[in-house]
């Protein structure tokens, strides 16, 4: 069975400071990847998927993630943080039976500090 | 484009009673999604429709929840009678097929309706 596992409830990190959110993942066959944001009271927004190709994915608001086969893993990345990137962050994996269903982690809550 | 729209946006109900929720997805979206999110947790996927059709229900507790989307559309989420460990955030989510084949890789999430059971 699918599945992914993020490691780490809270990251702190300063702002201007790059920032890591870590993620792995398991599946049978080729991975399709996903990370998700989730700001107060809302729902979940896309960022960046891993589908084929590039191991470095780049995505909305300045996040990248890197693929890492090896490892098994789906490490969320971004250069410079924003107090404004303080929110819920969801690892992902779509099921590779073909009925396009999503598994997600239980979240990773990053808090950006002035 | 008008995103996903959910109601209510709040609900707060007794043990024993029950609750609906509705969705409306992005227009033309045939995939639709039905996951419970509790506080900690990510979320979990509950119900999967394809048009009108269900895709996946093996998570869905049906001897208390049940789902239907009659004309493709919208759809509703009830549950009846609720329990206390029901309470959490119900987020709807939609998908759409891509004209060359195969689906977007992308769900677009409306705000949930957060549910507490007293």
């Amino acid at each position: 069975a699918q599945s992914v596992a993020q490691p780490e409830d809270q990251v702190n990190v300063a702002e201007g400071n790059p920032l890591t959110v870590k993620c792995t993942y398991s599946v049978s066959g080729n991975p399709y990847l996903f990370w998700y944001v989730q700001y107060p009271n809302r729902g979940l927004q896309f960022l960046l998927k891993y589908i084929t190709g590039d191991n470095l994915v780049k995505g909305s608001y300045g996040f990248e993630a890197e693929f890492n086969k090896s490892q098994t893993s789906f490490h969320l990345k971004k250069p410079s943080a924003l107090v404004s990137d303080s929110a819920l962050y969801f690892c992902a994996v779509r099921d590779t039976s073909g009925t396009y269903k999503y598994i997600f982690g239980t979240g990773t809550r990053l808090k950006v500090l002035a | 484009e008008a995103g996903v729209a959910q109601s209510p946006r709040y609900k707060i109900i007794e043990k024993r009673q029950s609750v609906a929720f509705w969705c409306n997805p992005i227009s033309g979206h045939a995939t639709l999604y039905w996951y419970q999110q509790i506080l900690g947790q990510g979320p979990k996927l509950l119900i999967q429709f394809q048009n009108n059709g269900v895709v996946d229900d093996s998570q869905l507790p049906k001897d208390r929840f049940s789902a239907e989307r009659l004309k493709g559309v919208d759809s509703t989420l009830k549950i009846q009678p609720a329990k206390l460990e029901d309470s959490a955030v119900y987020l709807c989510a939609s998908s759409f097929i891509l004209p060359e084949g195969g689906e977007l890789e992308k769900l677009f999430f409306g705000s949930g309706t957060q549910l507490s059971v007293l």
